[in-house]
């Protein structure tokens, strides 16, 4: 149980484009849901944590208009990176719990982004 | 806040060798303790868990004891395999809503 399906696992695109990272619940709702970014040999950095049905709490030095998040439903999160650049370029993970505290994260398997 | 230090890796060990990755914390209250781990171009899986002190969260053939009293949570196994090589996530959470405050990850290469 608790599987977290992130989609398009591997995307590549021109300079420019707007591109949309889709994050599901499969099994189990998540009132929450956090957004990652890991460059290459380093840890995770947590991009911002998304609500269902209000805005998302973006953490500092991450531009909300650059990084649109959404979470309409219970089993969904949306990640669309806005106009994107080279410097976009790079490994994003989502995740999500169960309620209740102690509960472990439940990690997608990430989305690899590559802006030409 | 809240903070996780692990040892820096790359760790290069033998098949069937002994491995420890040390993970320490800094937090108030009692947090839960995870290890994660990532295979190359994978996101995370969690490996075990505690919640509490003195709890021990094991699978695979991994272990971690939750030492309160020198707040660490340091990864174990007695014999590792080729297979086991990845990137290790010491891990903490601290609130209701669960978030994650990461080690910065060990690398462990087992070679045959």
């Amino acid at each position: 149980g608790a599987v977290v399906s992130q989609h398009p696992s591997w995307v590549i695109c021109k300079s420019g484009t707007s591109v949309k990272i889709e994050c599901r619940s499969l099994d189990f709702q998540a009132t929450t849901m956090f957004w990652y970014r890991q460059f290459p040999k380093q840890s995770l950095m947590l991009m911002a944590t998304s609500n269902e049905g209000s805005k998302a709490t973006y953490e500092q030095g991450v531009e909300k208009d650059k990084f649109l998040i959404n979470h309409a439903s219970l089993t969904l999160s949306t990640l669309t990176v806005t106009s994107a650049h080279p410097e976009d370029s790079s490994f994003y993970i989502c995740s999500a719990s169960l309620q209740g505290a102690g509960q472990p994260q439940h990690f997608g398997d990430g989305t690899r982004l590559s802006i030409l | 806040g809240d903070s996780v230090t692990q040892m820096e890796g790359p760790v290069t060990l033998s098949e069937e060798a002994f491995l420890t990755i040390n993970c320490t914390y800094t937090a108030t209250g009692y947090p839960s303790l995870f290890w994660y781990v990532q295979y190359p171009g994978e996101g995370l899986q969690l490996l075990l868990k505690a919640t509490k002190a003195d709890d021990k969260g094991s699978n695979k053939g991994f272990e971690a004891t939750y030492r309160k009293e020198t707040t660490s949570f340091h990864l174990e196994k007695g014999s590792v395999q080729v297979s086991d090589s990845a990137v290790y996530f010491c891990a903490l959470s601290n609130n209701a809503g669960n978030m994650l405050t990461f080690g910065g990850g060990t690398r462990l290469m087992v070679k045959p």
